[in-house]
């Protein structure tokens, strides 16, 4: 069955720190990988899609197939991305979410 | 384009009444999602459609909950009765052959 597991439901870095949010799947198909942001009260907006490889905002994720994960990463956090995090599979159809990281970062 | 418009974007209301939540997709896309969002459980998909049909119903949490596509500009979320444990945001998001999912800003369900 198709998964997707942010272990982490709440995240707080020094501005400044580098920053990692966690997102692991399962799926036996291939995977498409997306993740989304939604700032405070406001509607989810697509961060990075894994076939794009590219990096927005400063953000980058891998998609690693061995380990099944898609990590989204930003060496240089900044006040301003603090928000909820998505992780999202794409399996038909269908998209599956994580639960999502609250993602906090200290001035 | 304008984006998912979803209206209203509050509604309080008070138990065993009935509730209708619209969404209006972005011209053009052929699927419409409606998801369900909670502190406890995150995005659950309710239901969702392609060129207007319902396609997987399985999300919707009882026969309390219906959901209509009428044409490709106009969905609706209903609850009747409407149970406080239905208090959470509801999002519409719409694409284009799947993905990627364009939400709108939701509606935020208040019942007392």
């Amino acid at each position: 069955a198709q998964r997707v597991t942010q272990p982490e439901k709440l995240l707080s870095v020094f501005k400044g720190a580098p920053v990692e949010l966690k997102c692991n799947y399962s799926y036996s198909g291939s995977p498409e990988l997306f993740w989304y942001v939604q700032y405070s009260r406001q509607r989810l907006q697509l961060l990075l899609r894994h076939i794009s490889r590219e990096s927005i905002k400063g953000f980058t994720a891998d998609l690693n197939k061995g380990e099944t994960s898609f990590h989204l990463k930003k060496p240089f956090a900044q006040e301003e991305d603090s928000a909820m995090y998505y992780c999202a599979l794409a399996a038909g159809n269908q998209f599956y979410f994580g639960t999502g990281t609250s993602l906090t970062v200290i001035p | 384009d304008a984006g998912v418009i979803q209206s209203p974007r509050h509604e309080v209301t008070e138990m065993g009444q009935e509730v209708t939540l619209r969404c209006k997709p972005i011209s053009g896309h052929d699927y419409l999602f409606w998801y369900r969002q909670t502190m406890m459980r995150g995005l659950e998909l309710l239901i969702y459609f392609n060129n207007n049909v319902p396609i997987d119903d399985s999300g919707m949490p009882e026969d309390r909950f219906s959901a209509k596509m009428p044409n490709a500009s106009f969905s609706t979320l209903k609850i009747q009765p409407s149970e406080p444990r239905d208090s959470a945001v509801y999002f519409c998001a719409s694409s284009l052959r799947g993905r990627p999912l364009h939400f709108g800003n939701g509606t935020r369900l208040t019942v007392t």
